[in-house]
Formats: C-alpha cells, structure tokens, sequence
C-alpha cells in the first residue's frame, strides 16, 4: 500500500527563484497538509486543503501558495526563494479534516530545499 | 498561540530500561494528541495517538494523557538502540483549524 509520495526528494535553488513541490497523498486520503521543518524545530503548519478547497493556513506569508487537484494531489508553491527557506518540507495526509485519531496525520519522506 | 511544549533533551536510557517523554500543551480546545518518531534525516513517523483522558497502550509505547493538567506524556519500555530518535509530540485543535501543532521534539538515546 503506497504511502505519502513527494517530489522532488531534494532541491536546490537560488535566492528569487520560484519552487514548485509536489505531494500524492495515500489512496483515499482527501486532506493534505503541508509543514516546514527547519534543523531542531518541529514542524510548522503551511496549508491544509479538503476537497480541493483551503481549510487552514499557518503564519506563512503570501509567496507560499498551495492547491489540491481533483485527484486530492496537491502542489505547495514558494515565490522569490529566501535563505530562511532552507528546509524539509512535509506533506502529510488524512482520511477527512476531523481526522481527530482515526490514522492520524501521516507524512511523506519529504523535500529537502536547499536555497543558495 | 497555541503552543506545545517538549524538554528537548537528549534524554538519555540504558538499554532495557523505560524511557518516559513528557509534554504539555495551552490550547485547551486540543482534542487530539499524536506522537510521532523521527530519526535523523527522516521525516515523522506517527506511533501513537490518544484522544481521551488515561492510558493508551500498543506495544512497547503507552500514551498517557491527562486534559485537566493539559499534560501529555509516552512510556517506552524495555528501550532498544533502535528507538534513539527524536520524539515529537503534536496536539490537534478540531475547533476552526484541523491542524497539528508540534512541540520541538525530544532527543532519545537508548545506550547499549
């Protein structure tokens, strides 16, 4: 049974650029959420999207963007790349937003972003 | 701000012997609590999760939650080398944002 699945697993870019991750989440799973996880802290929430619709969205400024395709995939955009960037990104799936035990949050492997 | 607050260690255990994590949260809307294994490198791999008030247990791993002290905590027992890992514990708010807030994580090494 496939999990999480993100890509790319790493990514370099430089300052200013623009960066496109992506997130497959497990089968019949229609909530996504993404966090950022910078070296000894712990995740911090970006965007949660349901139905293809934004539910929530963490303390992160406009150029993060994010959407949720039809198949429930789901794609997190960062604009005019900063060093403060650099980071894991996570995308973690779940059966409904209410999910309040039933599976919990199950994260991918990940993208290392590395900005230079 | 909901906050989810975790010593971040290390925390240190002979092998074979319990390790206890401990963490306590302010949102006292959290109705759910989950903790999550991540080695280096890696990303969080749920073990356990608990939603009502006393002890959950599976395995080695038992969750204890206690909502009126707001405090949240995982036993481990009979420690392995192969649980050093850093510990996250995350509390979920139902109430008009379905996220996790995660603590910073606690640091584990299990000494052979």
């Amino acid at each position: 049974d496939a999990g999480v699945t993100q890509s790319p697993t790493h990514l370099i870019k430089t300052r200013g650029q623009h960066v496109t991750l992506r997130c497959s989440p497990i089968s019949g799973h229609k909530s996504v959420s993404w966090y950022q996880q910078v070296l000894g802290q712990g995740p911090q929430f970006i965007f949660q999207y349901y139905e293809k619709e934004e539910r929530g969205r963490g303390n992160f400024p406009d150029r993060f963007s994010a959407r949720q395709f039809p198949n429930y995939s789901s794609e997190l955009n960062v604009n005019a790349l900063l060093l403060g960037d650099s980071a894991l990104y996570l995308c973690a799936s779940s059966t409904s937003i209410r999910d309040r035990g039933i599976g919990g949050h199950r994260f991918g492997s990940g993208t290392r972003l590395t900005v230079v | 701000q909901k906050e989810v607050e975790q010593n971040s260690g290390p925390l240190s255990v002979p092998e074979g012997a319990i390790a206890s994590l401990n963490c306590t949260y302010s949102d006292r809307g959290s109705q759910s609590f989950f903790w999550y294994r991540q080695y280096s490198g890696k990303s969080p791999e749920l073990i356990m999760s608990i939603y009502s008030n006393g002890d959950k247990e599976d395995g080695r791993f038992t969750a204890q939650l206690n909502k009126a002290s707001q405090y949240v905590s995982l036993l481990i027992r009979d420690s392995q080398p192969s649980d050093s890992a850093t510990y996250l514990c995350a509390g979920f708010s139902g109430a008009g944002s379905y996220q996790l807030t995660f603590g910073k994580g606690t640091k584990l090494s299990v000494i052979p």
